[in-house]
């Protein structure tokens, strides 16, 4: 099974600042078939379900405002947020689809306002 | 609007069985695939249990496989979830999720919670 691997667990960044969330794959989930990497990135608020924010390693959901980014190939994966909104204050995480219909998420990376 | 309305979650004892429902809105259910995913108390995402969109195809977690059973009925727009044989460990919130083939997880309900305990 692939293991993700995410960092930090938590991070602190000032309101307009940059955060920046990694995710580490114990294996390259690029599929050599297609080239793309089967690699999404959820937000969950308190009290909420997980929100699909990207997928593909870098294609942004429909809705997702642009501040959302995501970067990476193989087994090395990053979610920006180019300036912190407090409404993005959330549980970010990555998932791999490359064993698809199998899963795995990584185990969550908490962005607070500093 | 895409809607996802979980239900049949609650305490049950340790090898108690309990059927988990979610009914589907908003998009043509036959169409898609579906997920089972679980968030145990203050801790991750678990993806559990998985069904193709006629139901041909089904896969589980090693975690649930053989105590788990999920289906289908495409004519009721709707998603079960058989949990049998539960353990203290499956206590956590299931949702159901639609899956963007591939299993990317585009919309999620707001979850039933689940507690196996004495």
């Amino acid at each position: 099974d692939i293991v993700m691997t995410q960092s930090p667990d938590s991070l602190a960044v000032s309101l307009g600042e940059r955060a920046t969330i990694n995710c580490k794959s114990s294996q390259s989930v690029l599929h050599s078939s297609n080239n793309k990497n089967y690699l999404a990135w959820y937000q969950q608020k308190p009290g909420q379900p997980p929100k699909l924010l990207i997928y593909w390693a870098s294609t942004r959901e429909s809705g997702v405002p642009d501040r959302f980014s995501g970067s990476g190939s193989g087994t090395d994966f990053t979610l920006t947020i180019s300036s912190l909104q407090a409404e993005d204050v959330a549980v970010y995480y990555c998932q791999e689809y490359y064993s698809t219909p199998r899963i795995t998420f990584g185990g969550g990376t908490k962005v607070e306002i500093k | 609007d895409v809607q996802l309305v979980e239900s049949g979650g609650g305490l049950v004892q340790p090898g108690g069985s309990l059927r988990l429902s979610c009914a589907a809105s908003g998009f043509t259910f036959s169409s898609y695939s579906m997920d089972w995913v679980r968030q145990a108390p203050g801790k991750g995402l678990e993806w559990i249990s998985y069904i193709s969109s006629s139901g041909s195809t089904i896969d589980y977690a090693d975690s649930v496989k053989g105590r788990f059973t999920i289906s289908r009925d495409n004519a009721q727009n709707s998603l079960y979830l058989q949990l049998n044989s539960l353990r203290a460990e499956d206590t956590a919130v299931y949702y159901c999720a639609r899956d963007k083939n591939p299993t990317v997880l585009d919309y999620w309900g707001q979850g039933t919670l689940v507690t196996v305990s004495s």
